[in-house]
């Protein structure tokens, strides 16, 4: 499978906890980028990468959101002291550097207890 | 007011059906327009670019506006399979990689 892979698939979680996702970019694409979307709602852009550089961050993206791709392949992203209201589903998806279309991984559906 | 704003419906259709959804959008520097379909639980997957002068895949039309700020998508000959949440996104400026998001129309098609 080429498209964009992204673990885990679910992760349910306590108040206060700490956890990361990961997301597996299509192969050579340049960037990636990071979104949130909770029910009824469309995807709400968080943040982007260009190879390793973050080169745009949403004011949705508060301090307690970091996101990294320190070789340009893969990212993460950490969600510390996890609220009820970061409960969603994270959507990563990539693109080349030449155009603008963006592919979606199958998400990590968040649930913060 | 949204940045870009869609009728969330739901559009209920029979099969065979013609139906329209339009989607708005509030940047008139936006470049690159996209519908994307989503089925439930499941990620946006693209259904078609927006380009200036129009265009058709199969049974989906895609019109641009840029005077009054608006895009299209038709669907003629609805099909059962047809049934999900119709997303439109906005690219902004050239140096912004954000989509902007609609909140979606929901299609049904009955039988």
């Amino acid at each position: 499978d080429t498209g964009v892979s992204q673990n885990p698939r679910h992760k349910i979680t306590k108040r206060g906890q700490n956890v990361t996702f990961r997301c597996d970019p299509i192969s050579e694409h340049n960037r990636l980028y990071w979104y949130r979307q909770t029910l009824g709602q469309g995807p709400e852009f968080l943040t982007y990468f260009q190879n390793e550089a973050q080169l745009e961050k949403s004011r949705l993206l508060s301090d307690r959101f970091s996101a990294e791709r320190p070789k340009g392949s893969f990212s993460t992203l950490e969600i510390q002291r996890t609220e009820q209201g970061d409960s969603a589903m994270y959507l990563c998806a990539s693109s080349p550097l030449a155009g603008n279309t963006q592919y979606f991984g199958p998400g990590t559906r968040l649930t913060v207890l | 007011r949204k940045e870009v704003e869609q009728d969330p419906g739901p559009f209920n259709v029979p099969e065979g059906a013609t139906v329209a959804f339009n989607c708005t959008y509030s940047n008139s520097a936006s470049q690159s327009f996209f519908w994307y379909r989503q089925d439930c639980r499941k990620e946006p997957k693209l259904l078609m670019s927006v380009y200036s002068s129009g265009n058709e895949d199969g049974r989906f039309t895609a019109q641009l506006n840029r005077a009054s700020q608006y895009i299209s998508l038709l669907i003629r000959d609805s099909k059962l399979s047809d049934s999900a949440t119709y997303l439109c996104a906005v690219k902004g400026a050239s140096n912004t990689g954000k989509l902007i998001f609609g909140q979606g129309t929901t299609l049904q098609v009955k039988p």
